[in-house]
């Protein structure tokens, strides 16, 4: 099992909705990611977790909020969000967080925010 | 600074022929250098990387980068281009802290 699983794929979520993105990955992989993409653009890194810690949060803001409760397992749980935090989501993994490390992708959620 | 740039926004190519897609890097130290491809409402997906070694990286899909230090330039070729190979192609370069700096993505067209 090579795959990285996403869900839902899709989602619409008013500004004052509670909502969780999931990621499930059978790969024995002990680094998981969450990226937000915009159309056409490239993948901004949000959370690495390594080892099932929170490992990078690049500065995102706390109406977002991770959360990885075993090896495969990665959330990601939305609070108040902006019309702006309207994109795909993508969750990565690897073997490990490493400079040689190939990512692998999930299809992503795409996220709307009225 | 850190950066990766691929200077076309789109490529067209008619199938059969061969295709590249250009990718140039800025870094301190040795290069690790990656490309992926995403298909249309899909997540990416690994093509090939550069650690070391030889400067010709065979990937998936029938695809090859080229490295060149002199240049530094990471190139994706293919001999002979398929309509599926449409798709959004980005290289991207590892900084420090495992974090992968991304092009800003180019768009390749196959046309029949």
């Amino acid at each position: 099992d090579t795959e990285v699983t996403q869900t839902p794929k899709h989602l619409v979520m008013g500004m004052t909705n509670k909502k969780s993105l999931k990621c499930e990955q059978h790969m024995g992989h002990r680094a998981m990611y969450w990226y937000k993409q915009k159309a056409k653009k490239p993948p901004e890194l949000m959370f690495v977790y390594s080892y099932e810690k929170l490992s990078i949060n690049e500065s995102v803001p706390s109406r977002f909020s991770p959360e990885c409760p075993n090896s495969s397992l990665l959330n990601l749980h939305l609070h108040a969000l902006q019309p702006e935090d309207s994109a795909l989501y993508l969750c990565a993994s690897s073997q490990i967080k490493g400079n040689n490390e190939k990512l692998f992708f999930g299809s992503g959620t795409q996220l709307s925010v009225l | 600074a850190q950066s990766v740039a691929q200077p076309e926004d789109q490529v067209n190519v008619a199938e059969g022929n061969p295709l590249t897609v250009k990718c140039t890097y800025s870094v301190s130290g040795n290069p690790y250098l990656f490309w992926y491809v995403q298909y249309p409402n899909r997540g990416l997906q690994f093509l090939l990387k550069y650690i070391t070694g030889d400067n010709l990286v065979k990937g998936s899909y029938g695809f090859e980068a080229e490295f060149n230090k002199s240049q530094t330039s990471f190139h994706l070729k293919k001999p002979s281009a398929l309509v599926s190979d449409s798709a959004l192609y980005f290289c991207a370069v590892i900084y420090s802290n495992y974090q992968l700096i991304w092009g800003a993505g180019t768009k390749l067209i196959i046309k029949p």
